[in-house]
């Protein structure tokens, strides 16, 4: 079955450290995104990406990065210079004017 | 800058109430809308979606929703809620062709249904 694919469900980060969250989509859409969910704020984009080796900045891309090598994949890479990491990371897809299709999520946790 | 506001950020509902979730958004051009929903322990899906033509919507698991454009909103609404439409719902805004895509999203409303 087409969908989105995050990995990993779960994942803890130690103060100052850089972790990377995988989105994979075989839906062979071009456009992707990367959203925040936080309680009571809905979700915030964080980056996106129209086609492949091509992406732009979000409302709330301070600390991230990303890469669109593949237009299957696009890795988010939360660095250290992200203050409040902790939170629940949306991955999604879109193609043309068809509404969007998301991931399961990964939640992330400083300890 | 475009948002989108939800009214309510809890609701609390009986079985067989009816539903009324509000949104409106601040954008003046054409759009796109959605309500997604978010079922405890799952993921983002598609209630409903509106594009252009009837502005009364109808998704699935009974839900409809109504783009009044001179109101900037739409709601989202079914007659009787069930124990099982217990979620977090979400309106979301995209600028129709628009050149980044983006969905622009409420806040969420909690719904709890008491069986």
């Amino acid at each position: 079955d087409g969908g989105i694919t995050q990995s990993p469900k779960y994942l803890f980060r130690k103060e100052g450290q850089n972790v990377t969250l995988s989105c994979e989509q075989n839906l062979n859409h071009d456009a992707m995104y990367w959203y925040r969910q936080d309680p009571g704020q809905g979700l915030r984009l964080i980056y996106y990406s129209q086609i492949v080796n091509d992406f732009q900045k979000g409302d709330i891309a301070e600390g991230y990065s990303v890469s669109r090598e593949k237009k299957e994949s696009f890795p988010l890479t939360v660095t250290s210079a992200q203050k409040n990491p902790t939170a629940f990371y949306l991955c999604a897809s879109r193609t043309g004017e068809a509404g969007y299709t998301f991931g399961s999520g990964t939640r992330l946790t400083v300890v | 800058a475009q948002s989108v506001s939800q009214h309510n950020h809890h609701v609390i509902l009986s079985e067989a109430a009816s539903l009324e979730l509000g949104c409106n958004y601040s954008y003046g051009g054409t759009v796109n809308l959605f309500w997604y929903v978010q079922y405890p322990g799952q993921h983002l899906q598609l209630l409903l979606k509106y594009f252009s033509g009837d502005p009364l919507v109808k998704g699935i698991k009974g839900f409809e929703a109504e783009f009044i454009k001179s109101k900037f909103s739409f709601n989202l609404r079914k007659p009787s809620v069930q124990w099982s439409d217990t979620a977090e719902y979400f309106c979301a805004v995209k600028r129709y062709g628009g050149s980044q895509g983006n969905l622009i999203f409420g806040k969420g409303t909690k719904l709890s249904v008491k069986p």
